[in-house]
């Protein structure tokens, strides 16, 4: 049972344009969520996170939108750059600091000039 | 000056194989995660050690056995390895006492022949 999932496997935007990229989460008790993003035989590094007791978390060019009734998260990146080509994972946390993350598959972000 | 560090990067050995991946970080961080990212990429936690002591074991194997000597290092060995076994395996590590940010390694690609 996938508790987070990113439907699009691939995204393609133009350098300069605004990437969206959207995750859902079914279950009602994860309040903490982030987003990771991954190059090429490395690991995942942290982008940004938020809170279920926010709607937006801002951080330079990256922005996160948390949708709570519609269990909705999204990542906004404006403008983009060449440089964000990677695959971006959603992950979700429960109540406690010892939860676990919980991941979705990715989607694969490519930005062209 | 690397956070997370891992070895080997890649390690491709026979089914009914041991072997062993090592992780070390050097964050001052309490708690340690290994992660297994299978061939449909989902990004998995098996283990999480607080302190050296163990806090999730998710339902792995018990030819899985994670072990750390200090809570800069922790270790997966992994008996009479089999074909499903072939995956990356990620170590991160977090303050839990500060966020839910965790912070990866490089990944072990390992392939089971």
């Amino acid at each position: 049972d996938q508790q987070v999932k990113q439907n699009s496997p691939s995204l393609s935007v133009q350098e300069g344009r605004i990437s969206i990229l959207n995750c859902d989460y079914t279950n009602s008790m994860f309040d903490y969520f982030l987003w990771y993003k991954k190059y090429p035989a490395e690991g995942p590094t942290f982008l940004i996170s938020i809170s279920s007791i926010k709607d937006k978390n801002e951080d330079g060019r990256f922005t996160v939108f948390l949708n709570k009734s519609a269990k909705h998260l999204s990542l906004h990146i404006v403008p983009s750059q060449p440089g964000d080509s990677a695959v971006y994972f959603c992950a979700a946390s429960g109540a406690y600091n010892t939860d676990k993350l919980i991941f979705g598959t990715g989607t694969r972000l490519q930005v062209f000039p | 000056d690397t956070a997370v560090s891992q070895t080997p990067k890649y390690l491709v050995t026979q089914m009914g194989n041991d072997k062993s991946i090592k992780c070390e970080q050097n964050l001052g961080h309490d708690t340690m995660y290994w992660y297994k990212q299978d061939s449909k990429k989902f990004l998995k936690i098996m283990f999480s050690y607080n302190n050296k002591e163990l806090i999730i074991n998710e339902t792995v194997p018990n030819r899985f056995s994670p072990k750390s000597p200090d809570k800069a290092h922790l270790n997966l060995h992994i008996n009479s390895l089999e074909l499903g076994d072939s995956a990356v395996y990620f170590c991160a590590s977090s303050q839990l006492t500060l966020s839910y940010e965790q912070y990866f390694g490089p990944g072990t690609r390992l392939t089971v022949t």
